[in-house]
């Protein structure tokens, strides 16, 4: 069975600029995780989609972030404009129905 | 809201020792799930094991096993016969039936040959 797959890997761009990132999560799977992960901390949950819809995404800096999930199987999530302190791992993470979730292995983002 | 400690930001073990990492968790909820995920210098997250707060017996998962005290809101990671892969960052997770998923600042684990 594939896993989360994430892409790009790494990213570097300006301030300022724009950024998006790709997760396709584990066939099958109706929830998705958006998580930021800054170094030497836990990730942080921006965004969860159940199918195709938003079930939380109180912690998005909505100003800059967003995310789309249209027809309910991959995902993107986009930066504009990018700031200093977005520097991160970009995690996507997807579930079923047993609450455990399965990590990509993330998209680090260094914002010069 | 819902919160996670993990109160050791480093550990350290010599090789084949065990050793055991803390989490205590804040929540209102009487229903809810656990986790220790690994994440090697790779950063790929890995869940290590999981736990439902409704069972009174402790997960155990090969030489993974958790001290699960519901009412001291505690949620311990005991690691035996400690290897060099077992290197990692540590989280402890909550989540309330797959929403308000919180982890903790983790515990960064070197394992001494």
């Amino acid at each position: 069975e594939a896993g989360v797959a994430q892409s790009p890997r790494y990213k570097i761009i300006e301030k300022r600029q724009s950024v998006a990132f790709w997760c396709n999560p584990i066939s099958g799977h109706a929830t998705l995780y958006w998580y930021q992960q800054i170094l030497g901390q836990g990730p942080k949950l921006l965004i969860q989609f159940q199918n195709n819809g938003v079930v939380d995404d109180s912690q998005l800096p909505k100003d800059r972030f967003s995310a789309e999930r249209l027809k309910g199987v991959d995902s993107t999530l986009k930066i504009q404009p990018a700031k200093l302190e977005d520097s991160a791992v970009y995690l996507c993470a997807s579930s079923s129905v047993t609450d455990t979730q399965y990590f990509g292995p993330g998209t680090r983002l260094t914002v010069l | 809201a819902q919160t996670v400690t993990q109160s050791q930001p480093e550990m350290s073990v010599q090789e084949a020792e065990t050793v055991t990492l803390s989490c205590t968790y804040d929540t209102s909820e009487s229903d809810y799930y656990l986790f220790w995920y690994k994440q090697p210098p790779s950063r790929q997250m890995i869940l290590v094991i999981r736990q439902e707060a409704y069972k009174q017996q402790n997960a155990t998962e090969n030489r993974f096993s958790v001290n699960f005290q519901k009412a001291a809101k505690s949620f311990s990671l005991k690691i035996s016969d400690s290897q060099l892969g077992d290197a990692a960052m540590y989280f402890c997770a909550y989540t309330y039936y797959g929403q308000n998923f919180v982890f903790g600042p983790g515990t960064r684990l070197s394992v001494l040959p």
